[in-house]
C-alpha cells in the first residue's frame, strides 16, 4: 500500500522568513496530494491540494509542488505569521475509493 | 452551523472496560472516518464509511468496532481487547471517500488507565 514519508517533524522559522516541508509517497498511481493544518486543540483542517497534472499550486503565501517523477511533493509558506505555528500533515491519495494516507506531521513554529 | 460533533472533549476508562466514543454531522456527507493521532506517529486509519451500513477496516483496526446505522452517526467503539488505548481520536466526514476535502471534528482524547 502507499506510504507517505514527510520531514522535517519539527521545523522553527523566524517570523518573516519560508518554510518548507517535504512529502514523498511510494505508489506511483496516487494524484491527489493534499496539505492539512492543525491548531492547538483542533482537527485539521484542508489547506491546499494539488492533483498530479499541475505541477504547482498557489493560494496567497502558501504553494505546493509536486515532482511526479522524484514522487515527492512539498509545501512553501512564505512571509511567516506567528498564526502559522501548527501541525501540517501531507497526505496522498489514488484514484477511486481508497482513502488518505497521511504524513506523520510536522510542528511549524514561528517565533516572533 | 454545519460541521461534525465529538463529545465528549476528555474521557477516562478503567483498563478493561468498553467506551463508545461518539461522531455526529450534519452535513450530508457519506462517507466518514476515524483516525488516531498519537504523538510522532501521525493520523492512523482505524475505520471508515462510505455509506450507511457498510463500513472498511483502516491500517489500525484490531480492537476498534464501528456501527453506520444513520448517515449522520458513526460511532466508535474502543473495546477492552485494544491493548494501547490512551490517545487522541479524531472523526472526520467527506462527501465522498478518497479524493475530497475531510471536514474534522474537535477530536476525543481517550485516558485508560
Amino acid at each position: 500500500g502507499e506510504n507517505v514519508e514527510q520531514h522535517p517533524s519539527t521545523l522553527s522559522v523566524q517570523e518573516g522568513d519560508s518554510a518548507v516541508i517535504k512529502c514523498t509517497y511510494s505508489d506511483s498511481a496516487s494524484n491527489y496530494f493534499p496539505w492539512y493544518k492543525q491548531e492547538l486543540g483542533k482537527g485539521p483542517q484542508l489547506i491546499i491540494d494539488i492533483r498530479s497534472n499541475v505541477g504547482e499550486k498557489k493560494d496567497q503565501r502558501i504553494a505546493v509542488t509536486l515532482n511526479k517523477t522524484a514522487k515527492h511533493f512539498s509545501l512553501h509558506i512564505t512571509e511567516t505569521q506567528p498564526e502559522d505555528s501548527a501541525v501540517y500533515f501531507c497526505a496522498a491519495s489514488k484514484s477511486g475509493n481508497t482513502p488518505l494516507v497521511f504524513g506523520k506531521g510536522t510542528r511549524l513554529s514561528v517565533i516572533a | 452551523d454545519g460541521g461534525i460533533t465529538q463529545s465528549p472533549k476528555y474521557l477516562f476508562r478503567k483498563e478493561g472496560q468498553n467506551v463508545t466514543l461518539s461522531c455526529e454531522q450534519n452535513l450530508n456527507h457519506d462517507a466518514m472516518y476515524w483516525y488516531r493521532q498519537d504523538p510522532g506517529q501521525g493520523l492512523r486509519l482505524i475505520y471508515y464509511s462510505q455509506i450507511v451500513n457498510d463500513f472498511q477496516k483502516g491500517d489500525i483496526a484490531e480492537g476498534y468496532s464501528v456501527s453506520r446505522e444513520k448517515k449522520e452517526s458513526f460511532p466508535l467503539t474502543v473495546t477492552s481487547a485494544q491493548k494501547n488505548p490512551t490517545a487522541f481520536y479524531l472523526c472526520a466526514s467527506s462527501i465522498g471517500t478518497g479524493q475530497y476535502e475531510q471536514y474534522f471534528g474537535p477530536g476525543t482524547r481517550l485516558t485508560v488507565t
